[in-house]
């Protein structure tokens, strides 16, 4: 079957944008993580959903970052007012259930912000 | 503070010359370990999970070990398309959620 995707898979924000990024987990799959990835480092955790509830938001680096699962499926990960530093490649991963279960990742958005 | 660092951050092998990466690791807990894959430009592809110590895993070229303080990935006569970066995780019994602590990766390039 498909697997995670995201969209748009490059975006360019000039500082002060909000920008939104999607990600479509695989079908049934109950568990949504977003992490971070900066240029040449591993990705960083940012945020977790099971369905539709948000269970753990400890890596979201500012209040300017805001992630939703409303329906329990797609998945926006917002950052409004962005700053340079918020350059990097966005990943989202899902799980059929959380826990030990194995994290299939998307392409990832990479984000430019001049 | 859970912690997981790889070594050598880039290695460069000649096609058919065997090596092993590290993975070492600091976790309140360890629940599992994770080996991924990655290509430039995408996403991380999964390779393995290792729960205990002494625990092996083997696909194709590829060999993965666990101790109480570190993994090791051996790779096995490489070709070039073994050619990626290769990330080690660990994730801990209190992060019942399943959250991913990453390392920086290693990459690795073999030459025809």
């Amino acid at each position: 079957g498909a697997g995670v995707s995201q969209s748009p898979r490059y975006k360019v924000a000039k500082r002060g944008q909000d920008v939104a990024l999607r990600c479509d987990p695989i079908s049934g799959h109950v568990s949504l993580f977003w992490y971070q990835q900066a240029l040449g480092q591993g990705p960083e955790f940012l945020t977790y959903f099971q369905n539709e509830a948000q269970l753990d938001k400890s890596g979201l680096p500012s209040d300017r970052f805001f992630a939703e699962r409303p329906e329990g499926s797609v998945s926006t990960l917002k950052i409004q007012r962005t700053q340079q530093e918020d350059s990097a490649v966005y990943l989202c991963a899902s799980s059929q259930s959380g826990g030990l279960e194995t994290q299939y990742f998307g392409p990832g958005t990479r984000l430019l912000v001049l | 503070e859970d912690q997981v660092t790889q070594s050598p951050e880039a290695l460069r092998l000649q096609e058919g010359e065997s090596s092993s990466l590290n993975c070492s690791y600091t976790v309140s807990g360890l629940r599992g370990l994770f080996w991924y894959r990655q290509d430039p430009g995408k996403g991380p592809e999964f390779l393995f999970t290792l729960y205990s110590a002494g625990e092996e895993k083997e696909k194709e070229r590829l060999k993965a070990t666990l101790t109480k303080k570190e993994s090791f990935l051996h790779i096995t006569a490489p070709k070039p398309e073994d050619s990626a970066t290769y990330l080690c995780a660990v994730q801990a019994w209190y992060n019942q959620g399943g959250k991913l602590i990453f390392g920086q990766g290693t990459e690795l390039s073999v030459k025809p």
